[in-house]
Order: C-alpha cells, then sequence, then structure tokens
C-alpha cells in the first residue's frame, strides 16, 4: 500500500511555463484534494474531487485547471506559471469520516 | 469573515507533561473537527476526527475537546515525548461532510527533555 504518490518531488520553472502535477492514491477512496501550503498561510485549498467525473472549485482555483483521470488520479495542472504559485502542493485523499490522507508534496519554484 | 485561529508562536514543553493547544474558530459551524500532524518537509498526518455533538474523543495519549457554544477545540497530549515535537493542524468542515477542510495554520510543538 503505497497510500498517495506526487510526482513530481521538487519542480523548477520559469514564469509562463507549464507543467502537470500528477497524484495518485492506492486506497479505493472517492474524495481527492489539491491543497497549497505557504508559510503563514496554512492549508489552502485548490481543487477538490468528490467522486470520479467530478471536479469543484475550492478556496485559490486562479490559475489551475484539474482533471480526475479516474478514480485513482487526480492531477493538477498550471497552464502558465507565475512566481505568485510558488509552494509547496499537496494531494490527498479521503473517505468517509476516517480523515484525509496526504501525499509527500511537490516543492514548486517559479523564477 | 471566516476564520481559524491557532496560536502561531511555538509551544515548548518539557518532556512528561501535558501538552495542550487551541483551536479557535469563527463564521463556521462545523459538524466536524478534525487534528493532524505535520512533521517538517512531509505531508500532514491525520490524528483525530470529532463530531458537534461530541464533547471529548481519546486515542491513546491525545484527547481532544470541542466546544460548539465556545467555538473551540482543544488538543491534549498527556506524558509529551520528544517524539510529539510538530507542527499541529486544526481543519474543519462547514459543508457537513467533513471532506471540504479548511485548515487552521498550525502549532509548533517543541517537547524538550
Amino acid at each position: 500500500n503505497a497510500g498517495v504518490t506526487q510526482t513530481p518531488k521538487f519542480q523548477v520553472l520559469k514564469t509562463g511555463q507549464s507543467m502537470t502535477l500528477q497524484c495518485a492514491q492506492d486506497m479505493n477512496h472517492n474524495s481527492m484534494y489539491w491543497y497549497r501550503q505557504d508559510p503563514g498561510m496554512g492549508l489552502r485549498l485548490i481543487y477538490y474531487s468528490a467522486s470520479e467525473g467530478t471536479t469543484d472549485k475550492g478556496e485559490v482555483p486562479n490559475g489551475y485547471n484539474v482533471s480526475r483521470l479516474n478514480k485513482r488520479e487526480f492531477s493538477l495542472r498550471l497552464e502558465s506559471a507565475a512566481p505568485s504559485q510558488t509552494s509547496v502542493y499537496f494531494c490527498a485523499s479521503s473517505e468517509g469520516l476516517a480523515g484525509g490522507h496526504f501525499g509527500p508534496g511537490t516543492r514548486l519554484t517559479v523564477l | 469573515s471566516q476564520k481559524i485561529e491557532q496560536n502561531s508562536e511555538a509551544l515548548n514543553i518539557q518532556e512528561g507533561k501535558t501538552a495542550t493547544l487551541t483551536c479557535n474558530y469563527t463564521n463556521y459551524s462545523p459538524a466536524y473537527l478534525q487534528w493532524y500532524r505535520q512533521d517538517p518537509g512531509r505531508g500532514p498526518v491525520f490524528l483525530l476526527l470529532i463530531r458537534e455533538n461530541e464533547k471529548e474523543k481519546r486515542k491513546e495519549r491525545l484527547k481532544v475537546t470541542f466546544d460548539t457554544t465556545l467555538k473551540q477545540s482543544l488538543f491534549h497530549i498527556t506524558a509529551s515525548q520528544p517524539a510529539d515535537s510538530a507542527t499541529y493542524l486544526c481543519a474543519l468542515d462547514n459543508t457537513g461532510t467533513a471532506s471540504k477542510l479548511t485548515f487552521g495554520t498550525g502549532t509548533r510543538l517543541q517537547v524538550t527533555l
């Protein structure tokens, strides 16, 4: 059981470049999430998916798009990266009231 | 506006003592409140969930209380150990599903010998 896996672990982009952050879970959870974590701001929800085929905006969705490819995978895409998107990105999954399972994070720097 | 407040200052405590962390919230009516632990460079790890109709929940050395009148949750670690040193986050959900969480900024706990 790998839990929640994220790739890549680290990424440096130049302003305007695009990239996709990948996330997969092997716990058969219906719900999946993308958060960003910045110093002093806490974790903020970018997008979430309550089930396969559905996605919804969270608190800070601007500049991001998501795809729930299947039940296991939930990707986050930055179409045109900006320095304000420098952050640590966490993917998570959950089922019912069992609490969220978080991945190890992707550390993104946008120059 | 909605706000979740955790003490941003680190809590330093001696080994063996009870650590108490506070989570206050405003303009929420959460059905559930959750606590997570986060170590440096890692993702948060779920610890406990408490429902609005539960006053207290325990798990081993951990105890969480939830006072919806005071809009506050307290998180206690009894018999603290250096291995308990981490940042502790509270999170709550306003949708009644325990899923779409809003997190506090966390309180760093440092347990010394």
